[in-house]
């Protein structure tokens, strides 16, 4: 089975733009976690999404948002982007919200 | 609140010889304690849990976990290290207070550096 995918892998953006990132679960699994891990950090809670549903939400601004589709997959969106937005976002899916999270390999952000 | 706290940044260790990285946790209740391996430009990769039972976890790669409750640890242990074993660990406790909905996102300690030399 294919694990979890992210796409991109790589993004460079400038100051004040928009991006959108996206995730695909691994079959079956119903809710997808966002993470942002900063260099030299631990990842952050973002987001958590089950069944379409928002479950949970971190300490981030309202410019950072996400949805999930039908298929479960899902986007993170972050407007008005800032130099402290350049991260690693690693998306994680579970069969259900609270078993244990498989990740993807991360789209890596850099905000110029 | 809850935490997990990685005393460490970075751990060396020949090759051959056992490796102890280690956690401490904050939690109020149960625990349900993980931890997670990270390769270089690649996410992070399940290891273990702790949920109920036996305070020794075992997990993939051949790496465990003591879980002891009185000293509120969760040390990963493994008998013998190999190079390849060289990565970033992560010790993450589940968020079980966020009942704004979500039981299930993870508290994640800062990372510890694995360095095994042959």
């Amino acid at each position: 089975d294919a694990g979890v995918t992210q796409s991109p892998t790589h993004l460079i953006k400038t100051r004040g733009q928009q991006v959108t990132l996206r995730c695909s679960p691994i079959s079956g699994h119903k809710s997808v976690s966002w993470y942002q891990q900063v260099l030299g950090q631990g990842p952050q809670f973002i987001f958590q999404y089950y069944e379409k549903e928002e479950r949970g939400r971190g300490n981030f601004p309202d410019r950072f948002s996400a949805r999930q589709f039908p298929n479960y997959s899902s986007e993170l969106n972050v407007n008005a982007l800032l130099l402290g937005d350049s991260a690693l976002y690693l998306c994680a899916s579970s069969l259900e919200g609270w078993n244990e999270q498989y990740f993807g390999p991360g789209t890596r952000l850099t905000v110029t | 609140a809850q935490s997990v706290a990685q005393p460490e940044d970075q751990v060396n260790v020949a090759e051959g010889n056992p490796l102890t990285v280690k956690c401490t946790y904050s939690v109020s209740g149960n625990p349900y304690l993980f931890w997670y391996v990270q390769y270089p430009n690649r996410g992070l990769q399940f290891l273990l849990k702790y949920i109920t039972g036996d305070n020794l976890v075992k997990g993939s790669y051949g790496f465990e976990a003591e879980f002891n409750k009185s000293q509120t640890s969760f040390h990963l242990k493994k008998p013998s290290a190999l190079v390849s074993d060289s990565a970033l660990y992560f010790c993450a406790v589940r968020d079980i207070l966020n009942y704004g909905g979500s039981q299930g996102n993870l508290i994640f300690g800062k990372g510890t550096k694995l360095s095994v030399k042959p």
